[in-house]
C-alpha cells in the first residue's frame, strides 16, 4: 500500500524559504517513478511544480524554476521541495504525488496547506 | 506554452444522466491527456490517461476520448459519488492542469 505523507511548516514569513518533506512508504524512491510536487489555490487551480527521479534528475515549471529546488533522500526514502523569496500568492495547498502525468501509477498525497504570512 | 481551457466551469444534473465535460489544448497535444477527479478535502485521482485509457479500480461508466486539441470526459449514469471536481491534464513536457469543472447532483 502506497503511502506519501507531506509534512513541514504550515506558515511561512513572506521573502522566506518554503520547506516541505514528502515520507514515501510502500515503494522505494529509487524505483523507477518520478516524484512531483503539485499546488493548489482556488484562485489558480492546480499548479505543477516540478518533479525529480531518484538520481536527481529534475524538470521545474518553467514559471518556478527560479526559485524552486527538489531533492530526493534514499536513506530517509523521502522527497523534498525549497521554494525561495516566497509571497502570499505562494499560499496553497502542496501535494506530493507519484509519476504525476505519467500513467498508471500515478498517485497523490493528501496534501498540506502552506500560509505565507508575516 | 500549452494552454488548456475546460468548459462548463460547472454543472448540475440529475443521478442517471449523461454528462459530457469538455478541454481544448491550445496546441496539438496528440494523445498526451490525463483526466482527474477531486473530491472535497481530498486529493485528485487519476480517472483517465492517456486520453481513454481507464485507471485500474475506476467504474466503467467513466470514459474519455479525443485527440490532437479536443477532448471528452463522459460520465455514461451519473451516481451521486460522482459530485466533485474534474480536471484535465496535459502530460508531456509541463503537466499543465485545466481549470476545472465541477459537477452537482440535482
Amino acid at each position: 500500500q502506497v503511502q506519501l505523507q507531506e509534512s513541514g511548516p504550515g506558515l511561512v514569513k513572506p521573502s522566506g524559504t518554503l520547506s516541505l518533506t514528502c515520507a514515501v512508504a510502500g515503494v522505494s524512491i529509487s524505483d523507477t517513478y518520478w516524484w512531483s510536487w503539485v499546488r493548489q489555490t482556488p484562485e489558480k487551480g492546480l499548479e505543477w511544480i516540478g518533479e525529480i527521479f531518484h538520481n536527481g534528475n529534475t524538470n521545474y515549471n518553467p514559471s518556478l524554476r527560479s526559485r524552486v529546488t527538489m531533492s530526493v533522500d534514499k536513506s530517509k526514502n523521502q522527497v523534498s521541495l525549497n521554494l525561495t523569496s516566497v509571497t502570499a500568492a505562494d499560499t496553497a495547498i502542496y501535494f506530493c504525488a507519484r509519476d504525476c502525468g505519467r500513467g498508471p501509477d500515478d498517485f497523490w498525497g493528501q496534501g498540506i496547506l502552506v500560509t505565507v504570512s508575516s | 506554452d500549452i494552454q488548456m481551457t475546460q468548459s462548463p466551469s460547472a454543472l448540475t444534473a440529475s443521478v442517471g444522466d449523461r454528462v459530457t465535460i469538455t478541454c481544448r489544448a491550445s496546441q496539438n497535444i496528440y494523445a498526451s491527456l490525463n483526466w482527474y477527479q477531486q473530491r472535497p478535502g481530498k486529493a485528485p485521482e487519476l480517472l483517465i490517461y492517456a486520453a481513454s485509457s481507464l485507471q485500474s479500480g475506476v467504474p466503467s461508466r467513466f470514459s474519455g476520448s479525443g485527440s490532437g486539441t479536443d477532448f471528452t470526459l463522459t460520465i455514461s449514469s451519473l451516481q451521486p459519488e460522482d459530485s466533485a471536481t474534474y480536471f484535465c491534464q496535459k502530460s508531456n513536457s509541463i503537466f499543465r492542469f485545466g481549470q476545472g469543472t465541477k459537477v452537482e447532483i440535482k
